[in-house]
């Protein structure tokens, strides 16, 4: 059964500090990977997906990397602002093997602070 | 930019009570799917629907849930008898037939049970 895990499960930091994120997930049987971000009591803000071809996306600050075959992924955000605060989720996208379609299996999420 | 749309964005309602969770998902896409959110937890998928008929389901999709399409836009989720437990927030999404298998989210429903 796929597990993944987030690590650290919080973290506080200075402005302006560049951070990593970590998701560790079992099994590499994956087809893509997904990090959101959810701001308190609110939905899910996608970020990045990265494709299983790929090793990494960036969009702006932010740059994600894959690696499945050591069941990581690294979210990179450079020069935090206090506006990045919120939790940051990853979420495997695996294949069901019954119907072959797929589902998204979630962390368990990092709670950032970015202290100004 | 096309998203997925819920209703109501908060429903309050007493236990033994039954609700309706309402989605508009994506008007090309053709999977649906309900995920839940107990507070403080992680999402956790409940159920897939693909061409009018249930696809997968976890564990947590049991006998009290039910999921309908009722016509070409609208995707509901129903729990027939409320229990405190299933106070969370329900997240629909949809997704098209495409090589990133990306899910598109709404907004999600917060739904308390007292």
């Amino acid at each position: 059964k796929q597990e993944v895990t987030q690590i650290p499960a919080a973290l506080s930091v200075p402005e302006g500090e560049n951070l990593v994120l970590n998701c560790s997930f079992t099994d590499s049987a994956i087809y893509n990977l997904q990090w959101f971000r959810q701001d308190p009591g609110k939905g899910l803000t996608s970020l990045l997906l990265i494709q299983s071809s790929q090793r990494e996306q960036t969009s702006g600050r932010l740059n994600a990397s894959l690696d499945k075959s050591s069941g990581r992924s690294t979210l990179y955000i450079a020069a935090s602002q206090p506006g990045d605060s919120a939790t940051y989720l990853c979420a495997v996208i695996a294949r069901w093997s019954t119907s072959g379609t797929y589902k998204y299996i979630f962390g368990t999420g990092t709670r950032l602070k970015v202290l100004a | 930019e096309p998203e997925v749309t819920q209703t109501p964005s908060h429903q309050v309602t007493q236990m033994g009570q039954e609700v309706i969770l309402r989605c508009v998902p994506i008007s090309n896409h053709l999977y649906f799917y309900w995920y839940r959110q107990i507070l403080g937890q992680k999402v956790e998928f409940l159920v897939s629907f693909y061409n009018n008929e249930i696809s997968e389901k976890s564990e947590i999709f049991d006998d009290q849930f039910s999921v309908e399409r009722p016509d070409g836009s609208n995707f509901t989720l129903k729990i027939r008898s409320t229990k405190l437990e299933d106070s969370a927030m329900y997240f629909c999404a949809s997704s098209g037939a495409g090589s990133s298998y990306e899910q598109y989210f709404g907004p999600g429903t917060r739904l308390t049970v007292t």
